[in-house]
């Protein structure tokens, strides 16, 4: 059974260009959640998705983050017009049924913006 | 929102001891989970434990709820226990986890 994957594993991207990070979820599993660890820090949470809803987006920043988990296909989150600030691990998490479960972590999409 | 706190910051041990890691939280949970995330970045699930006591090899984990702490033991601790304990929590009226700060564990030879 295979855990949650995320692609890519490292991502490379010039201030102002685009940056999109993908995860598909354990299978089985209808949730997603999307967090982000700065340097240095912990990890924060950005948005709660299951399938075409976006459920909790609280933790997202107002302007140029954007996700969606279609029907088909893994889960996206897109960073438009990225800066330096942006620069970040980004994990993905999945759970079969939501807030009462245990979430299982990809293993990260490193984010670098030159 | 719900605060999580873990002491120490910092852990340096030597091969062999033993450890504990404490994890304070401020509200209510659903869920509380332990995390180790190694040198490389990885996070490894070590335990979904919102309650009771856990136990996995070397390590073992207990929560009292009540009390709003969970503790995480590692016993004979190996170099390889090195990196980066994360407790976590999901509080009864959402569903994101909120982590804490975590502790930096170094296990010299």
């Amino acid at each position: 059974n295979a855990g949650v994957m995320q692609n890519p594993r490292h991502l490379v991207r010039r201030r102002g260009q685009e940056a999109r990070l993908r995860c598909s979820p354990m299978k089985g599993h209808s949730h997603v959640y999307w967090y982000r660890q700065l340097p240095e820090e912990g990890l924060k949470f950005m948005v709660y998705l299951q399938k075409e809803n976006i459920i909790d987006e609280s933790g997202m920043p107002k302007e140029r983050f954007s996700a969606e988990f279609p029907k088909e296909g893994p889960s996206i989150l897109r960073i438009q017009q990225v800066v330096r600030g942006d620069s970040a691990a980004y994990f993905c998490a999945s759970s079969p049924i939501g807030r009462r479960d245990t979430q299982y972590f990809g293993p990260g999409t490193r984010l670098t913006v030159l | 929102g719900i605060q999580v706190e873990q002491s120490p910051p910092d852990l340096i041990l030597q091969e062999g001891a033993n450890s504990t890691l404490r994890c304070n939280f401020s509200d209510s949970v659903n869920n509380l989970q332990w995390f180790h995330q190694n040198p490389w970045g990885q996070l490894i699930n070590l335990f979904y434990i919102p309650s009771g006591t856990k136990q996995n090899g070397r390590l073992s984990a207990t929560t009292v709820a009540t009390e709003r702490y969970s503790l995480l033991y590692i016993s004979s601790s190996q170099t390889t226990d090195s990196g980066v304990y994360f407790c976590a929590v999901v509080e009864t009226s959402g569903s994101r986890l909120t982590f804490g700060e975590g502790t930096q564990l170094t296990v010299n030879p």
